[in-house]
């Protein structure tokens, strides 16, 4: 069983579309993340929900949109894609003091 | 000064050499130090989690934290080549929210 899994693995579009990725954790983790991660491995920490609630809102642009219907999904949207924007996107949850992170999304951005 | 500080590499040993990474970090609140690896394409998998200074210990990967230097330590035994991996660093006090080194790039030639 895939503790925490994020669709699609894989993104490929044109500037100035809009995307969403979706994660999803059976592990009964209260809070979830939304990561980037650049060409050189740095993980960016982008937003975290705890139970349906936003705690953790980073400086990222307002084209970003995370939505958690419910506490084991969290979505991302992402309006008017940029160049830029082209990175691999995690989804993390965690419980108290450990994080445990979903495969991936690579985003590339033509 | 970033939060956490870790040497990026690349480190190239030999089979079998003990690899030891770093990270220093210079929050003196952080508690929870936990050390992931990341294989290529893939996402952080959690290897290694401590609470406060002293060692811990799990079969070839021992990991150290030296609090009152803000430095802690992943010591791996007997490397194989399938270690080749990032190790990234990580730590965490409260408010939901975990700190990353930038990861070291590990490469055991056979």
């Amino acid at each position: 069983d895939t503790a925490v899994s994020q669709t699609p693995k894989y993104l490929v579009t044109q500037m100035g579309n809009d995307k969403s990725i979706k994660c999803e954790q059976n592990l009964g983790h209260d809070t979830m993340y939304w990561y980037k991660q650049d060409s050189k491995k740095f993980l960016k920490i982008m937003f975290s929900y705890n139970n349906k609630e936003l705690i953790i809102n980073e400086t990222v642009p307002n084209r970003f949109s995370p939505k958690s219907p419910d506490k084991a999904h969290l979505n991302l949207h992402i309006n008017s894609l940029e160049l830029g924007d082209s990175a691999v996107y995690f989804c993390a949850s965690s419980q108290e003091n450990t994080q445990y992170f979903g495969p991936g999304t690579r985003l590339t951005v033509l | 000064q970033k939060e956490v500080e870790q040497d990026p590499g690349p480190l190239s040993v030999p089979e079998g050499a003990i690899v030891s990474l770093n990270c220093t970090y210079s929050n003196s609140a952080f508690q929870y130090f936990m050390w992931y690896r990341q294989y290529s394409r893939k996402g952080p998998e959690l290897l290694m989690y401590t609470y406060s200074s002293g060692n811990k210990e799990d079969g070839r990967f021992t990991a150290q934290v030296d609090k009152s230097s803000k430095y802690i330590s992943l010591f791996i035994r007997d490397s194989q080549p399938s270690d080749s991996a990032t190790y990234l660093c990580a730590m965490f006090y409260n408010f939901n929210k975990f700190y990353f080194g930038s990861g070291t790039k590990l490469n055991v030639k056979p």
